[in-house]
Parts: C-alpha cells; sequence; structure tokens
C-alpha cells in the first residue's frame, strides 16, 4: 500500500461545475497538507497548503484536513477550462521530504 | 533568474550511457530538491541539499545516481549506467528557506518553486 492514495481519474466536467478531489494517507506523522497544479509538461505549482486538520479557503478553492480519517480534499468551486491540470496532493512530517499522490487529471469542458 | 531553470528539457540516452541533470534555482535559495516522477505518477523525493550540504540522500534508487552542489547554488543529478527503468522526468525544485518545519511556521520561505523538469528515456 502507497503511503498516499490519489484517485488518478481522469475526472472530466462541464465549466462551472464544482469539482472534487481527494487523498488518503497512512502516516499520522504528517502535519502539512499540500494541493499542486500540474500542467502537461510544466513542473507542479503550490495551489495552497494547510498545517494540521481544518479548512482553508483561497478564492474559487478550498482545502480540507481531516487528521482523525486520514482524508484531504480540495473543492474547486465555478471550474474553468483553465483549471484544467493534473492535481498532485502532497504531505509532509518537516518539508525535508514531501510525498506525493499520484495526481488526478481534471479536465472542464467549455 | 526568475524560476527554477532545468536542463536539459529533453534527454535520450542508451542503455549503459552516463547522463547529466543541470539545476539552476533561484538564487539566494537555499533549499533544493531532487524529485523523480514517473509517467502518470507523483514526483517522489530523491535527495535534499542545504547550500552545498546534502542532508538526505535517502530516496536515491541506488548507487549509480549521485547529486552534488558544490557550491551551494547549481546542482548536477548524474545517473551513471543507464537503465530502462531510470526513463522518468527529472525534478528539481528550491525554496528560499531551510528545510525542517516546527509547528506552523510553514511560510513563504518553505515554498517550494518546481522547475519544468528533465525528461530522461532511456534506449
Amino acid at each position: 500500500q502507497k503511503e498516499v492514495e490519489q484517485d488518478p481519474g481522469p475526472l472530466s466536467v462541464p465549466e462551472g461545475a464544482i469539482v472534487s478531489l481527494n487523498c488518503t494517507y497512512s502516516n499520522s506523522a504528517f502535519q502539512y497538507f499540500m494541493w499542486y497544479r500540474q500542467y502537461s509538461r510544466k513542473g507542479p505549482e503550490l495551489l495552497m497548503y494547510t498545517y494540521s486538520s481544518g479548512n482553508k479557503e483561497d478564492g474559487r478553492f478550498t482545502a480540507q484536513v481531516d487528521k482523525s480519517s486520514k482524508y484531504i480534499s480540495l473543492f474547486i468551486r465555478d471550474s474553468q477550462p483553465s483549471d484544467s491540470a493534473t492535481y498532485l496532493c502532497a504531505m509532509t512530517i518537516n518539508n525535508n521530504d514531501m510525498r506525493f499522490g499520484a495526481g488526478t487529471r481534471l479536465t472542464v469542458k467549455p | 533568474g526568475a524560476g527554477v531553470s532545468q536542463s536539459p528539457r529533453y534527454k535520450v540516452a542508451k542503455r549503459g550511457q552516463d547522463v547529466a541533470l543541470r539545476c539552476d534555482p533561484i538564487s539566494g535559495h537555499v533549499s533544493l530538491f531532487w524529485y523523480q516522477q514517473a509517467l502518470g505518477q507523483g514526483p517522489e523525493f530523491l535527495t535534499y541539499f542545504q547550500n552545498e550540504a546534502q542532508l538526505d540522500k535517502s530516496g536515491l534508487p541506488s548507487d549509480r545516481f549521485f547529486a552534488e552542489r558544490p557550491e551551494g547554488s547549481v546542482s548536477t543529478l548524474k545517473i551513471q549506467r543507464t537503465q530502462q527503468e531510470d526513463s522518468a522526468v527529472y525534478l528539481c525544485a528550491s525554496s528560499l528557506g531551510a528545510a525542517g518545519l516546527t509547528l506552523s511556521h510553514y511560510s513563504g520561505a518553505n515554498v517550494l518553486t518546481f522547475g519544468a523538469g528533465s525528461r530522461l528515456t532511456v534506449l
């Protein structure tokens, strides 16, 4: 079993839909949780990070962490075609070595 | 520079050849990381430098992999006697601050900026 599990999709939604992406993990020592967006042939770019459990909102994006269930989510409201990318969850104990999920490929159709 | 620069962007090697991949981090960034991203997978940690010191190389898959950052800026990842399973995108990332967070001290200094990667294909 991988340390971080993420459904690779692909996920296809119409423009304006609410998108829900999620990951589960096994290592209870993880404290920092991130979501990265990766466009084709580009490096990952940080979207959001959260420390420990709780919610965090940034514009159309909301990140949720439930440490008791070892489950994290990213919600995208009013999705746009420009949101089409691969979304990677990542987590770390102390930023020395970050563990990534496999990534979920999202397509938002106009 | 404005971002993390990696070269070459694409490299094709015959099995058994040695390759060297270069990373130019953002100027002044203390921390530098190398990750390996296989097709359809997330990045996997290879090694971490704080300035010129290689503090963690636990992710290097074999002794054919070697990384250095001799002057604390540019880094090179070298793969000797390449094998087909080495085919992947090799990502470099840098951050302003030193790694090793405590409590909620995650800040802009800890954010990793990734390069576009070097895609290695071993035939």
